[in-house]
């Protein structure tokens, strides 16, 4: 039960832009996390954004959430190579804390040097 | 240095064997999950635990086992009745009942090959 559907599947850009992933999700939500994938290797939790924010910044990340499209997007800002990853939000239900988090498929983010 | 530990790193396992991924945590947290993810994929539930002793299926359960006996540990067996185990596991595991409010800490994983 894949609630979070990232898009772009896959993104390409030069080293310096800024990339843009978006995140869409089905029902109510306590809140919703990007994570991070190296190519295989483990996951590392970057943000976590509540259902009563619109947007958190932490370096240069920066995610935003409106709860009445169902979406969030993680724009990094002045990418580096060391940017290249796959990226997945996972949405936490708003309903009870003991329901896991459901993660999205990711978006496979590669920065050009 | 507190974390959590999969091992082993790379596991190949014969057709008709059952394997068992350990999975260990020293971060002291009550919640404890397996997910397994295929090539391009996302990750999908297999089982989960919030607690000692009490562990709830996922969306993928079929063909596979945990114990969790202790805090620590939580190990997946993946049985002969998985008839596609060829993935790449993680275990992961969040600081407490209500676990889902709160950031989820990946182990390195555990890449599984059935030959």
């Amino acid at each position: 039960s894949q609630q979070g559907e990232e898009d772009p599947q896959a993104l390409s850009i030069q080293e310096g832009e800024n990339a843009t992933m978006n995140c869409s999700y089905k029902t109510s939500i306590n809140n919703l996390q990007w994570y991070r994938q190296n190519s295989g290797r483990g996951l590392v939790h970057l943000i976590l954004i509540r259902s009563n924010e619109r947007e958190k910044h932490s370096g240069r990340l920066r995610v935003t959430l409106d709860t009445s499209k169902k979406s969030s997007s993680l724009l990094i800002t002045a990418s580096r190579a060391a940017d290249t990853a796959s990226y997945f939000c996972a949405t936490a239900s708003r309903i009870s804390g003991n329901t896991p988090l459901v993660f999205g498929k990711g978006t496979r983010l590669s920065v050009i040097a | 240095d507190g974390g959590i530990t999969q091992s082993p790193k790379y596991l190949f396992r014969k057709e008709g064997q059952n394997v068992t991924l350990s999975c260990e945590q020293n971060l002291n947290h009550d919640a404890m999950y397996w997910y397994r993810q295929d090539p391009g994929q996302g990750l999908r539930l297999i089982y989960y635990s919030q607690i000692v002793n009490d562990f709830q299926k996922g969306d993928i359960a079929e063909g596979y086992s945990v114990s969790r006996e202790k805090k620590e540990s939580f190990p997946l067996t993946v049985t002969s009745a998985q008839k596609n185990p060829t993935a790449f596991y993680l275990c992961a595991s969040s600081i407490s009942a209500g676990s889902s409010y709160n950031e989820q800490f990946f182990g390195p994983g555990t890449r599984l090959t059935v030959l």
